[in-house]
């Protein structure tokens, strides 16, 4: 198993402004994921985050907008760049282990 | 192009009902396919995947690929069943997960 630490929870952040959102595993991975639930919609995969290489994102996000790091093989950070109403939303980590997914606590995002 | 549908946002059944979650998804391959709960103040979690044909707590599911579905059921829905359940489908494991919109189940005593 993997227990993610995520942080923070819960932020309101001005409109214009970053955050970024930071995930530690309790052992080493080689993958991990960064997902974005907004209101009422499912969650959505963000990015795909192997250490050494580039983020691999998908269909509809831009590496601009929501820039990640994996420095090494237990950490990674995703950040959101120029923030708007839009991007209210619980963005969540996660990894893999033996195919079973595990999640952080998420991060509850409100921009105004 | 992959979807997991669930049909229910909210179901509510009286405790020592049977329950059953409903799922669909449409792919062109054969996709895993996964239950995951959240239950109050916790973080989201595996329930159960299909390959490995368990019962978690009472829930079992069964893929029906004729019928693209993978709906989870329970016999008798206890109180502690209360929780979001996200339905997800992996193409190749649990990279990649695309899930449905969730159902938030609520067992009344």
């Amino acid at each position: 198993s993997a227990v993610i630490s995520q942080k923070p929870s819960r932020d309101i952040c001005q409109r214009g402004t970053s955050l970024t959102i930071q995930c530690q595993v309790d052992s080493q991975v080689t993958m991990m994921f960064w997902y974005r639930q907004q209101p009422g919609q499912s969650l959505t995969l963000i990015a795909t985050a192997n250490q050494g290489s580039e983020a691999t994102y998908e269909s509809g996000f831009v590496i601009d907008k929501f820039p990640i790091s994996r420095p090494n093989l237990t950490f990674s950070t995703l950040t959101v760049s120029n923030m708007s109403p839009e991007d209210s939303s619980i963005y969540l980590c996660s990894t893999e282990v033996y195919t079973e997914a595990f999640f952080g606590q998420g991060t509850r995002l409100t921009v105004v | 192009a992959q979807r997991v549908t669930q049909p229910e946002k909210l179901l509510s059944v009286f405790k020592g009902a049977p329950v059953e979650l409903k799922c669909n998804y449409s792919y062109s391959g054969s996709p895993e396919l996964f239950w995951y709960v959240q239950y109050s103040r916790q973080r989201l979690q595996l329930l159960l995947r299909h390959i490995s044909r368990e019962s978690i707590k009472g829930f079992t599911a069964d893929l029906n690929k004729g019928e693209t579905s993978f709906h989870l059921k329970k016999p008798f829905a206890q109180e502690e069943d209360s929780a979001m359940y996200y339905c997800a489908l992996s193409p190749n494991g649990a990279n990649n997960l695309f899930f449905g919109t969730g159902t938030r189940l609520t067992v009344i005593p």
